[in-house]
């Protein structure tokens, strides 16, 4: 089975700018989470997505949002970039997020804000 | 909530000596517990996992980890490191209705002396 992929691996935006990332799970896996990875914060997780609704959110401002699609795929939006999102964004997918489930990790996004 | 503390930022072993990194769990049942690897640029690599059973696990690359409930830890173990484990390596705790939702330890970074 393919693994976990996200598009694009790096990015550069500017401050004030919005910013779209894909998540493509692994096929029948149905939960998507995503997580935001900095020196600072180490590993926060942001929400997760199962059957196309936000079941689980983290601490992050409004300006982070997500969607999932029927195919499992899922997208994160920030809006209004900031110098602090500078980050790895990583997202995980597990068959249903319940039980004695393993996540797996895709390379994650890179994401620069100038 | 569940939290993972991981004491040490940072250690160097020298090739061929034993390692071993400690994670302590806070978390009011018995929770799922990772490890997980993670190289310069990349995503995240499961290690090996405990739901419940058998205190001692196994994983790949020679690891493994030991449950101890009454001390809080998972600590991870190798008997003999290679130069290509340096990495950083988290720790992560899960619970049964949220699988989809890991807390993270902030890491610890191997170095491998020659």
């Amino acid at each position: 089975k393919a693994g976990v992929t996200q598009t694009p691996r790096y990015l550069i935006k500017t401050r004030g700018q919005q910013v779209t990332l894909s998540c493509s799970p692994i096929s029948g896996h149905r939960s998507v989470s995503w997580y935001q990875q900095t020196p600072g914060q180490g590993l926060q997780f942001l929400f997760e997505y199962f059957s196309e609704t936000q079941r689980n959110k983290g601490n992050f401002p409004g300006r982070f949002s997500g969607r999932q699609f029927s195919n499992s795929r899922s997208e994160m939006n920030v809006s209004t970039l900031e110098l602090g999102d500078s980050a790895l964004y990583l997202c995980a997918s597990s068959p249903s997020g319940q039980g004695r489930e393993t996540q797996y990790f895709g390379p994650g996004t890179r994401l620069l804000v100038l | 909530a569940q939290s993972v503390t991981q004491p040490d930022i940072h250690i160097t072993v020298s090739e061929g000596a034993s390692l071993e990194l400690r994670c302590n769990y806070s978390y009011g049942a018995t929770p799922y517990l990772f490890w997980y690897v993670q190289s310069p640029g990349q995503g995240l690599q499961l290690l090996l996992k405990y739901f419940s059973g058998d205190t001692l696990v196994q994983g790949i690359k020679g690891f493994e980890a030991e449950f101890k409930r009454s001390q809080s830890s998972f600590n991870l173990r190798k008997p003999s490191v290679h130069w290509s484990d340096a990495a950083e390596y988290f720790c992560a705790v899960g619970t049964p209705t949220n699988a989809g939702k890991s807390t993270f330890g902030d890491g610890t970074t191997l170095t491998v002396k020659p």
